[in-house]
């Protein structure tokens, strides 16, 4: 199925680094969200984003729904040890209605002391 | 608690079984979603529920797989005649309305492995 491109694949930082992640797509989203997922467990929803040009903070996450509703990006400030995962971009397709979340392949972060 | 709960979280399968998986969504979230993600892929969608009526369905759900919400509260997810293929987790998520505006949250995952 349809999958968004997500980059990197994989981060190797050192605590208190800042982090980048971003999701590009060919298709007009009208919604993104982003999704941690720890090993063996469901996605946990991080931010939401419903506008294009739209930028949410939550806590020291900041997420930005792109101008041409095509793109998004995370940002993750000062890192620390729990913020190792895999982190998950997702939009919402807007034709006809359809409520199907496409994910992209998602970001493993890992944080080193 | 008051996520969304899957049962079982593990399952362990021969080939050609029948498998069931349960959902209980949030309470009183009228929208319910099942997904289904594979090591290294991020989740694929399924099917979705409005109350109990199904109103779209993956080219990815093959006649082998049914999904229900009788009463518009929890729902099934019942795969027949199991291949090795269908291996995977498959996660159940529940919105209080559409998308465009509200959230999807996620329950942890009902894990499937067919030997």
């Amino acid at each position: 199925g349809q999958q968004l491109n997500q980059s990197p694949q994989s981060m190797f930082i050192q605590e208190g680094e800042d982090v980048s992640m971003n999701c590009t797509s060919s298709s007009i989203f009208n919604t993104w969200l982003w999704y941690k997922q720890d090993p063996g467990e469901g996605p946990v929803l991080l931010i939401a984003l419903y506008k294009a040009g739209e930028l949410t903070s939550n806590g020291r996450l900041t997420a930005q729904f792109g101008i041409t509703r095509k793109d998004s990006f995370l940002n993750i400030s000062a890192s620390i040890p729990s913020d190792v995962g895999i982190y998950f971009c997702a939009g919402q397709e807007t034709q006809g209605g359809s409520e199907k979340l496409v994910f992209g392949k998602g970001t493993k972060l890992t944080v080193n002391p | 608690d008051t996520g969304v709960s899957q049962d079982p979280r593990h399952k362990i399968t021969k080939r050609g079984q029948n498998v069931t998986f349960r959902c209980d969504p949030i309470s009183e979230h009228n929208r319910l979603y099942w997904y289904r993600q594979t090591l290294g892929q991020g989740p694929e969608f399924l099917t979705y529920f409005q109350n109990e009526a199904q109103l779209e369905k993956s080219r990815l759900l093959s006649d082998r797989f049914s999904a229900e919400r009788p009463k518009g509260s929890f729902s099934t997810l019942e795969i027949q005649r199991t291949e090795q293929g269908d291996s995977a987790m498959y996660l159940c998520a529940s919105s209080p309305r559409g998308l465009g505006g509200n959230t999807i949250y996620f329950g942890e995952g009902s894990w499937l492995t067919v030997v």
